[in-house]
């Protein structure tokens, strides 16, 4: 059964901590994504990765790290330094775009989200 | 740059009555759109993409969109509302033709009553 899992599905920070969201995919897809989901606002990216062991910030980098070290699994660290990191938290995968005009039109796959609470 | 707008945060309808949720688009290419769901707590769901093969463009669950340039409007529809369309609903555009980067509107909440 091919899909997005994420994990935890909740998620409680004390102040000052680091934690890991992990997001894993058997898609076989090249491309994976990490957004933050406020109330009332669209998805923010954070990070996104084309390719293994190469990542590139998104609008909302600050306070927040990753890796992608294999395919399938591309984990998102939120760190002491986010100062706000309440948030949903949901991570996507495509098939790497092609580039070129008229490329191909691939959608994103989400996963389930994992809501992250800062006590 | 590319950006789309929802111009309705909530909209309310009755089961069976149909449902309209509106999306205005800016982009200097062509565009390529979406229309993605999302229930409570759960991630999102891509209900219909539009890649300029065809102006109106069928979904899942009965749902679908016109692409309309003139009107730089990608406005989604149903023709009869179920109560388990209640949702928020994301109209998308991608950032451009090269990149699988999206760019999401704030969202529709859809309620449906009985």
């Amino acid at each position: 059964d091919g899909g997005i899992t994420q994990s935890p599905k909740y998620l409680f920070r004390k102040e000052g901590q680091n934690v890991t969201l992990s997001c894993e995919q058997n898609l076989n897809h090249d491309a994976m994504y990490w957004y933050r989901q406020d109330p009332g606002q669209g998805l923010r990216l954070i990070y996104y990765s084309q390719i293994v062991n190469d990542f590139q910030k998104g609008d909302i980098a600050e306070g927040y790290s990753v890796s992608r070290e294999k395919k399938e699994s591309f984990p998102l660290t939120v760190t002491s330094a986010q100062k706000n990191p309440t948030a949903f938290y949901l991570c996507a995968s495509s098939i790497k775009a092609r580039i070129a005009a008229g490329g191909a039109v691939n959608e994103q796959f989400f996963g389930p989200g994992t809501r992250l609470t800062v006590l | 740059a590319q950006s789309v707008t929802q111009l309705d945060s909530h909209v309310s309808v009755s089961e069976g009555t149909p449902v309209l949720l509106r999306c205005n688009y800016s982009s200097s290419y062509s565009p390529s759109l979406f229309w993605y769901v999302q229930h409570p707590n759960k991630g999102l769901q891509l209900l219909l993409k539009y890649t300029s093969a065809a102006t109106l463009v069928k979904g899942i669950n009965g749902f679908e969109a016109e692409f309309k340039k003139s009107e730089t409007s990608f406005h989604l529809t149903k023709p009869s509302a179920h109560m388990s369309d209640a949702a928020e609903y994301f109209c998308v555009v991608r950032e451009s033709y090269n990149t699988d980067k999206l760019i999401f509107g704030t969202g529709t909440r859809l309620q449906v009553f009985p």
